[in-house]
């Protein structure tokens, strides 16, 4: 079955620690994204890819800086910088072109908390 | 202002009951209306989406746009124990890559 992998599922990150986050489809979508999700708040846009080799900062890139080498893996790296990094990360893809109304698929998440 | 609002909730009704959910939005040019549904600790996923004014059915389920009010809805008939999740309305303009989310609307269904 195609589909957005993420994983780690659960993952830990200690002071001044990089952490990266993966995410894998096998979709055959052009486009990748990376939202941040917290309580009581939308999905908020970190970063988007929407060709290999490269990338645009979404409304809160801070702290936060991604890779797209291949066009079926977007990691996001979570850098020492991102001061509140607890929250539940999403990744999505999309089909570039055809029609319009293309929807965006997500992945099952990665939950990221502070040691 | 938000550029999406969408009451939180937590909303709880009976099993067969009749939901309605709801966002407003604030800029004019959005297109494309979604509604997502997500599961505790899952991904969203996508349940209706629909492109400017008007209404979509599909099963039990029914999306509305009203863009002269900038208001959409999402109603749920004869709602089950396994609709219990958080809604999402997402929406965009006529570019793909720019989706708003609102932030979600518990919602628990009681047998």
């Amino acid at each position: 079955d195609g589909g957005i992998t993420q994983s780690p599922k659960y993952l830990f990150r200690k002071e001044g620690q990089n952490v990266t986050l993966s995410c894998e489809q096998n979709l055959n979508h052009d486009a990748m994204y990376w939202y941040r999700q917290d309580p009581g708040q939308g999905l908020r846009l970190i970063y988007y890819s929407q060709i290999v080799n490269d990338f645009q900062k979404g409304d809160i890139a801070e702290g936060y800086s991604v890779s797209r080498e291949k066009k079926e893996s977007f990691p996001l790296t979570v850098t020492s910088a991102q001061k509140n990094p607890t929250a539940f990360y999403l990744c999505a893809s999309l089909r570039v072109g055809g029609l319009p109304n293309q929807p965006q698929h997500f992945g099952d998440g990665t939950r990221l908390s502070i040691l | 202002q938000k550029e999406v609002e969408q009451d939180p909730g937590p909303l709880s009704v009976p099993e067969g009951a009749i939901v309605s959910l709801n966002c407003t939005y604030s800029n004019s040019a959005f297109q494309y209306f979604m509604w997502y549904r997500q599961y505790s600790r899952k991904g969203p996923e996508l349940l209706m989406y629909t492109y400017s004014s008007g209404n979509k059915e599909d099963g039990r389920f029914t999306a509305q746009v009203d863009k002269s009010s900038k208001y959409i809805s999402l109603f749920i008939r004869d709602s089950q124990p396994s609709d219990s999740a958080t809604y999402l309305c997402a929406m965009r303009e006529t570019s793909y890559d720019k989706v708003i989310f609102g932030p979600g609307t518990s919602l628990s269904v009681i047998p």
